[in-house]
């Protein structure tokens, strides 16, 4: 069975920029996570998705950070204009459905000069 | 949100010597604990889900056990390897209508050959 595909695997931009981060789930998973795992810190949920409707978007800073799943497969994380502090790695999970186990990509390392 | 508490932050350890990791977390609404192994540039990977008080789970030289009555896990390793150098991550979930994982900082452990 083939995991959770991110691209790119790392990125460099300067703040102000734009970026785009993809990632397809497992085949069958309805349930598809965008987490942020700044150096030091736990993975921090960003956005939930259940098939292609949001079910949690509270800690997504909405002012720069958009999410899209459309179709319900595969989903992309934008965020425009990239900040210092948006440096690290984006990680992408998904799951059979909400409440079975989640399974991870390997991640995006951003870094914002 | 929750808190979540990993100790010790970091750890270095000889090749063959044992080891073992705390995770604390809130007991009200305790639904289920998941411990992750991350090693770098690699995907998160999900060693095991505890929802039982007196839980113990074992995966070759891993093993992990769970008190939710005062809300805290323990991760054993026997005979640490240098395969075995990661982070290892602890999330619990508080259940409810949302299934959502709030993880902890990490223990990054080092086995030296």
């Amino acid at each position: 069975e083939a995991g959770v595909a991110q691209s790119p695997r790392y990125k460099i931009i300067e703040k102000r920029q734009s970026v785009a981060f993809w990632c397809n789930p497992i085949s069958g998973h309805a349930t598809l996570y965008w987490y942020q795992q700044i150096l030091g810190q736990g993975p921090k949920l960003l956005i939930q998705f259940q098939n292609n409707g949001v079910v949690d978007d509270s800690q997504l800073p909405k002012d720069r950070f958009s999410a899209e799943r459309l179709k319900g497969v595969d989903s992309t994380l934008k965020i425009q204009p990239a900040k210092l502090e948006d440096s690290a790695v984006y990680l992408c999970a998904s799951s059979l459905d909400r409440l079975n186990e989640q399974f991870f990509g390997p991640g995006t390392r951003l870094t914002v000069l | 949100i929750l808190n979540v508490e990993q100790s010790p932050q970091s750890l270095h350890v000889q090749e063959g010597d044992s080891t073992n990791f705390t995770c604390s977390f809130p007991s009200s609404n305790f639904y289920a604990l998941h411990w992750y192994r991350w090693e770098t540039a690699k995907s998160p990977e999900a060693l095991f889900v505890m929802t039982l008080n007196g839980d113990e789970k074992k995966k070759g030289r891993i093993s992990a056990t769970l008190n939710t009555k005062e809300g805290y896990s323990y991760l054993y390793i026997k005979g640490s390897q240098p395969e075995d150098s990661a982070t290892y991550l602890c999330a619990p979930n508080s259940g409810g209508s949302n299934y959502k994982l709030t993880f902890g900082k990490g223990t990054l452990l080092t086995v030296n050959p």
